[in-house]
């Protein structure tokens, strides 16, 4: 299975810290993406990277990609209160690249 | 654009009982659509990948005849969960790729009692 594993599976800052959430996975990928989930909700895609890049950047959004590591990380920077919200890392299937499965989860909480 | 309509948002019902989730998307055309199951505190678990006009794809260890999966259309699936046991509630996702991302509906809260 492609199903990573995130890191932290939660955490809780001040507003204005920076939060930052890791993801590992275990296979070959096409590209990586991060989603966000806030409680008893659908998903939203936040930020999509593919397997040649090794940043990315959108708005307040940092994402990096370690093929070699099979890891990726995402940064939020300068946080808010509404970023509260479980964040989840998601890879497609290299052989079936329609599929994607996800990660664990962080769960994000930030303090007023 | 791309949005995925979900219905119905909140569902109870009792054991025995089967019930039907619907997907829509409402402003495109989805020939494929994913389920998802999320259990309380955990990730997505992909059940099944919904194909229009033919059979739906099932992961592994997921019941086909337990979770029936109809695309009859390019702009809905609809999943039914047959003879329903209190272990399938649960918070149930569909799912449309565009452009290369998932477009999610905002789930459906199962509770069989």
């Amino acid at each position: 299975s492609q199903q990573g594993e995130e890191d932290p599976q939660a955490l809780s800052i001040q507003e204005g810290e920076n939060a930052t959430m890791n993801c590992s996975y275990k296979t070959s990928i096409n590209n990586l993406q991060w989603y966000r989930q806030n409680s008893g909700r659908g998903l939203v895609h936040l930020i999509l990277i593919r397997s040649n890049e090794r940043e990315k950047h959108s708005g307040r959004l940092r994402v990096t990609l370690d093929t070699s590591k099979k890891s990726s990380s995402l940064l939020i920077t300068a946080s808010r209160a509404a970023d509260t919200a479980s964040y989840f890392c998601a890879t497609d299937d290299v052989p079936n690249f329609n599929k994607f499965y996800f990660g664990s989860g962080t769960k994000l909480n930030v303090k007023p | 654009g791309a949005v995925v309509s979900q219905h119905p948002s909140r569902v109870i019902c009792k054991s025995g009982t089967s019930v039907k989730i619907e997907c829509r998307s409402l402003d495109f055309q989805a020939t494929t659509m994913f389920w998802y199951r999320q259990f309380p505190k955990k990730s997505l678990m992909l059940m099944a990948t919904s194909n229009e006009g033919s059979k739906a794809t099932y992961e592994q260890g997921v019941e086909k005849d337990k979770f029936l999966i109809n695309h009859a259309s390019l702009t809905l699936s609809t999943l039914t969960v047959t003879s329903a046991h209190p272990e399938d509630s649960s918070f149930y996702i569909c799912s449309a790729r565009v452009r290369g991302s998932l477009h999610f509906g905002n789930g459906t809260r199962l509770t069989v009692t």
